[in-house]
Order: C-alpha cells, then sequence, then structure tokens
C-alpha cells in the first residue's frame, strides 16, 4: 500500500527566514515518482516538482530546493528566504504503477511580514 | 494557453438532491482525473479516464458516484441522492496521457456543500 505523511501540519515562519517541510513516503514498488504541489487561498493545486524513483540528484529551482533520500524514504522541501506569497498548503505525493496520486494531509505554511 | 476548468465553482444542494459537476481538461490530454478533497485533507482519488473509458474507478466511495468522459474530453462526475458527507471540494485533473511521470494539472475545483 503507498501512504505519504506529512508530519507538520501548520508550520509559521518570519519573512526572509528558510523553512523546510518534511514529506516520508511509503511504497513496495521500485519504480515511482515523488511530486510537490502548491495549494494557495484561491485553491487550485500548481504543480512545482516531480523526481523520480531512480534520481537521487536534489534539485533547486530558485529559492526552492529538494532533498530526496531513498535510504530514509524522505522528499523534503526547503524554502529560502520565504516571502508572503509562499504561504499557501503544500502536498506531498506519490504515483507508483497505479496512475492516481497518492496525498499527504498537507502542511500549511504562514509566512508573516 | 487554457488550464483545467470546472463548473460550477459553488455548488449548494440538498439532501437527497442529485448533482453533476463538469470538466474541461486541457486541449490534447487524454487523461482525466477527479479527486475528492474534505477540509484539511489531501486529495483524494475518485476515478480516472484514458479516452472516453474509466481505466480506474477503484476510488468511487460507493454507486450513489458515477462520471462520464463521453467524447475524451469534458467529463461529468454525477452524483444521486446526495449526503452532507459528500460536502466537500472536487478537483478534476489532466495529463497529457496517463503515465506515472506525467505530471497532472489540477482545475480550480468545485465546492459542493450538501445542506
Amino acid at each position: 500500500a503507498q501512504k505519504v505523511t506529512q508530519a507538520q501540519t501548520e508550520i509559521s515562519v518570519v519573512e526572509k527566514e528558510d523553512v523546510t517541510l518534511d514529506c516520508v513516503y511509503e511504497t513496495r514498488d521500485t519504480t515511482y515518482y515523488l511530486f510537490w504541489y502548491k495549494q494557495p487561498p484561491s485553491g487550485e493545486l500548481v504543480f512545482l516538482i516531480r523526481r523520480n524513483s531512480f534520481d537521487e540528484q536534489n534539485e533547486i529551482s530558485g529559492r526552492y530546493s529538494w532533498n530526496f533520500q531513498k535510504s530514509t524514504s524522505s522528499f523534503n522541501f526547503t524554502i529560502t528566504a520565504s516571502q508572503v506569497v509562499d504561504s499557501a498548503v503544500y502536498f506531498c505525493a506519490l504515483k507508483t504503477g497505479a496512475n492516481n496520486l497518492f496525498f499527504g494531509t498537507g502542511t500549511r505554511l504562514t509566512v508573516i511580514p | 494557453g487554457a488550464g483545467v476548468s470546472q463548473t460550477p465553482s459553488n455548488k449548494v444542494t440538498e439532501k437527497g438532491k442529485y448533482v453533476e459537476l463538469r470538466c474541461d481538461p486541457i486541449s490534447g490530454h487524454t487523461a482525466l482525473y477527479w479527486y475528492r478533497q474534505s477540509l484539511g485533507q489531501g486529495p483524494e482519488f475518485l476515478i480516472y479516464f484514458q479516452g472516453t473509458g474509466a481505466a480506474d474507478d477503484s476510488g468511487l466511495p460507493n454507486d450513489r458516484f458515477f462520471a462520464v468522459r463521453p467524447e475524451g474530453s469534458v467529463s461529468t462526475l454525477k452524483i444521486q441522492r446526495t449526503e452532507r458527507g459528500d460536502s466537500a471540494v472536487y478537483l478534476c485533473a489532466s495529463s497529457i496521457y496517463a503515465r506515472e511521470a506525467n505530471e497532472q494539472f489540477f482545475g480550480p475545483g468545485t465546492r459542493l456543500t450538501v445542506l
């Protein structure tokens, strides 16, 4: 069975602080994909990144970076120098042989000006 | 280009009524997905279509829920005899085709409230 755990329900940081959102996943499949989506107050899920199980290279995109570690089944997301516009709910998701996404329960990030 | 669109954005209905929720995927996307998101939770899979056929409907909670995609583009999620527990945001997503690697692009959702 697939499972995605986002243990942090809510996080608040002051603007310009760095913040890391944790994601731990479970699957028996050897081939899988991990995703992060952002859900701003408007409600529409916005795709941020996709990672496949064979690529453990960390990725950086502007202020965003992702750390994928198969040894700990984690796919953590760091925002550097956070901004108020980063305030949203962030979801980690897993996709295996099935085509649907398994989502975690999300982490609500509030960036305080 | 246009993204995934969903109508209506909000739907309020009474317990026992029938509702239809519509999804217009991104043009050219052959795979279409329905999810349901309850308050404070992540989206939960309901059903997905590859073309006109429902390739996986294992997430539909019971036989009151049904979805169609007759021409391989627009899809309608149908809920019969609505119950208060059906209240949620119903999200639609599409991808270029159904493959593990392909990201899904989500619409803004339809917020369904059953009184």
